[in-house]
């Protein structure tokens, strides 16, 4: 069955890089466009990033261009997401989504303080 | 970027009874191949969201048929024929035709 498996969250300080992994199974992940988004604590859902199935092309949320690099590796079925400059509205869970959201993970908590 | 605008944000609902959410869109979600991408999703407390609709009216599977998505252009309904216990949470729209993708604010569905 298709899964996606979030980690890589944790606690950082403003400033700070952090690199989200997601590991996806039972499908061909190759053949899909996979997407970054986000949930800040008690607010509603903020999509982030998005990368082709080839990793041609990439869009990105305004509120993240320039700090945060989605990419993929098709040979180890992982997607990442490559996070720098931290800010403290930056925390969030994370989550990684199959194209178009029809599955999603279980979400990991970035929590940036200093 | 397109403002998804949903409306209530909050729905008290009776067991058995109708419910229905409405979002809309500040551009039309028509797309240039003529597809309309406006999805739903459901959000049970403390749960990852999950996909309902897809392309306005298209069920995702396992969805229980009481769920329906209707709309065009830039107005969209996600109507619920029957609300059951399971069904509370928050719903949210997301418009998947211009970049960056957009979801609306979120509509909190109780029971009363």
């Amino acid at each position: 069955q298709v899964q996606v498996v979030d980690s890589g969250g944790g606690v950082v300080q403003p400033g700070r890089s952090l690199r989200l992994s997601c590991a996806a199974s039972g499908f061909n992940f190759s053949n899909y466009g996979m997407e970054w988004v986000r949930q800040a604590p008690g607010k509603g859902l903020e999509w982030v990033a998005v990368i082709w199935y080839d990793g041609s092309s990439k869009y990105y949320a305004e509120s993240v261009k320039g700090r945060f690099t989605i990419s993929r590796d098709n040979s180890r079925n992982t997607l990442y997401l490559q996070m720098n400059s931290l800010r403290v509205e930056d925390t969030a869970v994370y989550y990684c989504a199959r194209w178009a959201g029809d599955y999603w993970g279980q979400g990991t908590l970035v929590t940036v303080s200093s | 970027d397109v403002v998804m605008t949903q409306s209530p944000l909050s729905l008290p609902v009776t067991l058995g009874q109708p419910a229905s959410i409405s979002c809309r869109s500040s551009q039309s979600l028509v797309y240039s191949d003529g597809n309309t991408y406006l999805h739903w999703f459901h959000q049970r407390p403390g749960q990852s969201p999950r996909r309902l609709i897809y392309k306005v009216s298209n069920r995702d599977s396992g969805v229980p048929d009481r769920f329906s998505g209707s709309g065009s252009g830039t107005d969209f309904t996600l109507k619920i024929s029957r609300v059951e216990a399971e069904d509370v949470g928050i719903y949210y729209c997301l418009q998947g035709t211009h970049w960056p993708r957009t979801f609306g604010q979120g509509t909190k569905v109780e029971i009363k």
